[in-house]
């Protein structure tokens, strides 16, 4: 296992459409983040899983936006009805359960860019 | 609500020179910070993790150290090299909030040759 991989690495889509993106979490995380990213600035965390379990949305989540862990592996992001604002990078990560140990490993994100 | 502040925004310094990048948070009550490191249009990646209580670490030229009284950190760089020129971000856990990670805008970093 190399890491956090996601897919796509770019993608562009008009405005109005919906997009899905893909995570595939280190394989033994059983926890898994997803976070956004504008230019210029750090992360913001959107939700988390543990398992298959969505146990956090930030307010950032808006109702156009939907995650799912299905099978407590990979995870999917979806935004319905694309806006400008939505162009960003969606960053995935993940982690072990340890008490002691919840250092989060990232994937090289997915560049979103809707015009 | 915590909050992250990283200072500077931008550093460019000789090849050779040792640095600190600053990282300050509002709320001392954290679980752990991590300094991350993230290359043009990639992700991040994970640097020196230290525990609420632990007061430093230590990777190559890379030392990270906490307050967490005083709500700082700070990433030290020995002998700063071109391949050390990224963006810094530290980013805390809370106690409290579950398990999202709270970020800093990040420290642009670039080391001349």
């Amino acid at each position: 296992d190399t890491g956090v991989s996601q897919d796509p690495r770019h993608k562009i889509t008009k405005r109005g459409q919906n997009v899905t993106f893909r995570c595939d979490p280190i394989s033994e995380h059983n926890r898994l983040y997803w976070y956004r990213q504008t230019l210029g600035q750090g992360p913001e965390f959107l939700t988390y899983f543990q398992n298959e379990a969505q146990l956090e949305k930030s307010r950032l989540l808006s109702d156009r936006f939907s995650a799912e862990r299905p099978k407590g592996s990979f995870s999917t992001l979806e935004i319905q009805r694309t806006e400008q604002g939505d162009s960003a990078m969606y960053l995935c990560a993940s982690s072990p359960q340890g008490a002691s140990n919840t250092e989060a490993f990232f994937g090289q994100g997915t560049r979103l860019t809707v015009v | 609500k915590q909050e992250v502040t990283q200072i500077p925004a931008a550093l460019s310094v000789p090849e050779g020179e040792n640095l600190v990048l600053n990282c300050s948070f509002t709320d001392s009550a954290i679980y752990n910070l991590q300094w991350f490191r993230q290359d043009p249009g990639k992700g991040l990646t994970s640097l020196l993790l230290i525990q609420s209580s632990q007061r430093e670490q230590t990777s190559g030229r890379l030392n990270a150290s906490l307050d967490k009284s005083s709500g700082r950190s700070t990433l030290y760089i020995a002998a700063s090299q071109p391949g050390d020129s990224a963006t810094y971000l530290c980013a805390v856990r809370p106690n409290n909030a579950g398990n999202m990670l709270t970020f800093g805008g990040g420290t642009r970093l670039m080391v001349k040759p």
